[in-house]
């Protein structure tokens, strides 16, 4: 059974600074990987989707990697705002299934 | 971009109700859409997953009877939380997914409260 773990499950930086969450999977036969953030009482918005053929994404000021065989990704976020402050979220979805399994997410502050 | 909607927002109801959330994809057709619940400062975990068409697949632990769920177009779910009781208050979200495309959009979430 596929389980994902974020590490820290918090984080408070000051603004400016550049950052990394983690993001680790049980099973490596994995169909794709996707970060997502989450606001207070809102719904998921995605950021990054990273195929298994693929080691790395990228979106403006936020770079995800991804290395399948070691079951693990990382969401690089430089130069972070007090924008960015929400809980970020990845999730996998398995070759044979068609669901995400989630990680209960790391809850960023970015201190002006 | 791919917009998810969700309806209502939030909704209180008096314990022994049902109410219905509504979810619609606005700008593209979902073949498959999934229901997820969220309690507080925990991660998502997912409901059923459902075909247009056909009958939505639960996971093992959801009630079929008690979370009756409705795929009836390609840009419509609604999930029914049949005789709600206090403890089916949690924050309800539902994605959608088109076909041959990898990527799920999530709805805003709906809030329900039992009283």
């Amino acid at each position: 059974k596929q389980e994902v773990t974020q590490i820290p499950a918090a984080l408070s930086v000051p603004e400016g600074e550049n950052l990394v969450l983690n993001c680790s999977f049980t099973d490596s036969a994995i169909y794709n990987l996707q970060w997502f953030r989450q606001d207070p009482g809102k719904g998921l918005t995605s950021l990054l989707l990273i195929q298994s053929s693929q080691r790395e994404q990228t979106s403006g000021r936020l770079n995800a990697s991804l290395d399948k065989s070691s079951g693990r990704s990382t969401l690089y976020i430089a130069a972070s705002q007090p924008g960015d402050s929400a809980t970020y979220l990845c999730a996998v979805r398995g070759r044979s299934q068609g669901n995400l399994i989630f990680g209960k997410g790391t809850k960023l502050s970015v201190k002006p | 971009g791919a917009v998810v909607s969700q309806h209502p927002s939030w909704v209180i109801c008096k314990s022994g109700t049902s109410v219905k959330i509504e979810c619609r994809s606005l700008d593209f057709q979902a073949t498959t859409m999934f229901w997820y619940r969220q309690f507080p400062k925990q991660s998502l975990m997912l409901m059923a997953t459902s075909n247009e068409g056909s009958k939505a697949t639960y996971e093992q632990g959801v009630e079929k009877d008690k979370f009756l769920i409705n795929h009836a177009s390609l840009t419509l779910s609604t999930l029914t939380v049949t005789s709600a009781h206090p403890e089916d208050s949690s924050f309800y979200i539902c994605s959608a997914r088109r076909e041959f495309m990898d990527e799920q959009f999530f709805g805003p979430g709906t809030r329900l409260t039992v009283l």
